[in-house]
């Protein structure tokens, strides 16, 4: 039931892009994108519903495909302040608790 | 607004002990969760309180695990005894309501030893 997510790890200089994927076989009501740096706390960054809507943080924004099933969430212009560990967490129609992927390492340098 | 905290930040005990660990979730959460991630592992559901009722405990590993949240404010999860395989990080979290951000505290370290 976990979400997949792909790709384990990036690695980027600053002012680079980059895409990290979240793929449920369960049909989804929302996906929740956090980042944790490491020994604090997960910290969310957006919540996306059902309906394929588009978010944006600063320049990190995300995308939900209900029909696939898919989010991706998409770092654009990295800065250093973006490296940690991205999770995505889903959650399953009338179903409060989210399941999280195994998450994506993003180090960003200079 | 003061986040959700979780006391104590890091705990080492013995196997066979009891260790209980203390979630304070944002003020007027309603919602409140409780996760685990053992190393290695995904971060996993354990439950879910709406106020002081257990909504959703299909979580939890077994028996050996009590999770409270008297008067609807505070939780604790108490693990008793404690194994080996008890050992992870566990996270609290709280939100507002259903559907809504999960906002997590720092995390409990639990080494079984």
């Amino acid at each position: 039931q976990q979400p997949v997510q792909s790709p384990q790890a990036v690695i980027l200089r600053e002012g680079e892009d980059a895409v990290i994927n979240c793929s449920s076989s369960k049909a989804l009501y929302s996906v929740h994108w956090y980042r944790q740096k490491h020994g604090e706390a997960p910290v969310f960054l957006m919540i996306l519903l059902k309906g394929g809507e588009q978010k944006g943080h600063e320049k990190i924004s995300a995308s939900f495909n209900e029909k696939k099933q898919q989010s991706s969430l998409y770092l654009t212009a990295s800065q250093l302040s973006y490296s940690g560990t991205y999770f995505c967490g889903t959650e399953i129609v009338n179903d409060y608790k989210l399941s999280f992927g195994a998450g994506t390492t993003v180090t960003v340098r200079a | 607004e003061a986040g959700v905290t979780q006391f104590p930040s890091h705990s080492v005990i013995e196997k066979g002990q009891t260790v209980t660990l203390r979630c304070d979730p944002i003020s007027g959460h309603d919602n409140l969760y409780w996760y685990r991630r053992v190393m290695g592992k995904e971060i996993k559901f354990l439950l879910h309180f709406v106020k002081e009722s257990k909504q959703d405990e299909s979580g939890m590993p077994n028996n050996r695990f009590l999770a409270e949240r008297t008067g609807g404010t505070y939780s604790t999860l108490k693990v008793q005894p404690a194994e080996l395989e008890d050992s992870g990080v566990y996270f609290c979290a709280s939100s507002p309501g259903g559907n809504q951000p999960q906002h997590f505290g720092d995390g409990t370290r639990l080494s079984i030893l």
